[in-house]
């Protein structure tokens, strides 16, 4: 297996852009998080999946922030109008529920609003 | 919901000295306990872990202790290398169904050579 994959790595736009950030899980892992890294503020969970199903959103900064996962295979993380405070690294991870066992994040994307 | 503190922030040593960073949570219910090492500009990635049945672990130069009645656990690098430079992040879940990995916010570690 590949690993989580994320797209694009890096992703510069303008202040009240749409941008939408994707996540493919490894593949028989049933459960995929979203997570936002900044210097201030370290990794934060934004959102996390259970059998594609979304458990927890209480991380979600604001309304702007979307996150869907239509099937077991892909998720998409959005941001819309996208703001220069959302800048950040945003990491997708996943593994299997309830076994406690390491969740594996993907490269991230790094995400420069202007 | 789970809180995890992690100290120092940063932390500088040299080479072959110790390092130990610390951490605490607040859910008594957590019973995994998983640190990560981030290289700059990568993602992070398990270096080892710890479950509540286990009062310690050992890897080689690094260990991990965990005390479940004080709520905190600790991460134990031997014999620093240049190498072991990087930002460690200590995390904790419950293993009851649906819970994700609370991450503490990470020291930055520099092995002085």
């Amino acid at each position: 297996d590949a690993g989580v994959i994320q797209s694009p790595r890096h992703e510069v736009t303008e202040m009240g852009q749409e941008v939408t950030l994707r996540c493919k899980p490894i593949s028989g892992h049933n459960s995929l998080f979203w997570y936002r890294q900044t210097m201030m503020r370290g990794l934060e969970l934004l959102i996390y999946f259970n059998n594609n199903v979304p458990i927890d959103d209480s991380g979600m900064p604001e309304d702007r922030f979307s996150a869907k996962m239509p099937n077991a295979s892909f998720s998409t993380l959005k941001i819309q109008p996208s703001e220069p405070r959302d800048s950040a690294v945003y990491f997708c991870a996943s593994s299997l529920t309830g076994m406690n066992t390491e969740a594996f994040f993907g490269q991230g994307t790094r995400l420069t609003v202007v | 919901g789970e809180n995890v503190e992690q100290h120092p922030s940063t932390l500088s040593v040299q080479e072959g000295d110790s390092a130990v960073i610390k951490c605490t949570y607040s859910d008594s219910a957590s019973n995994y306990f998983p640190w990560y090492k981030q290289e700059l500009g990568k993602r992070p990635q398990l270096i080892i872990d710890i479950r509540s049945n286990v009062g310690e672990k050992k890897d080689q130069r690094i260990a991990v202790t965990l005390n479940k009645t004080a709520k905190h656990f600790s991460l134990h690098i031997t014999e620093t290398q240049p190498e072991d430079s990087a930002v460690y992040f200590c995390a904790a879940s419950a293993n009851s169904g649906n819970t994700p990995l609370v991450f503490g916010k990470g020291t930055r570690l520099s092995v002085i050579a």
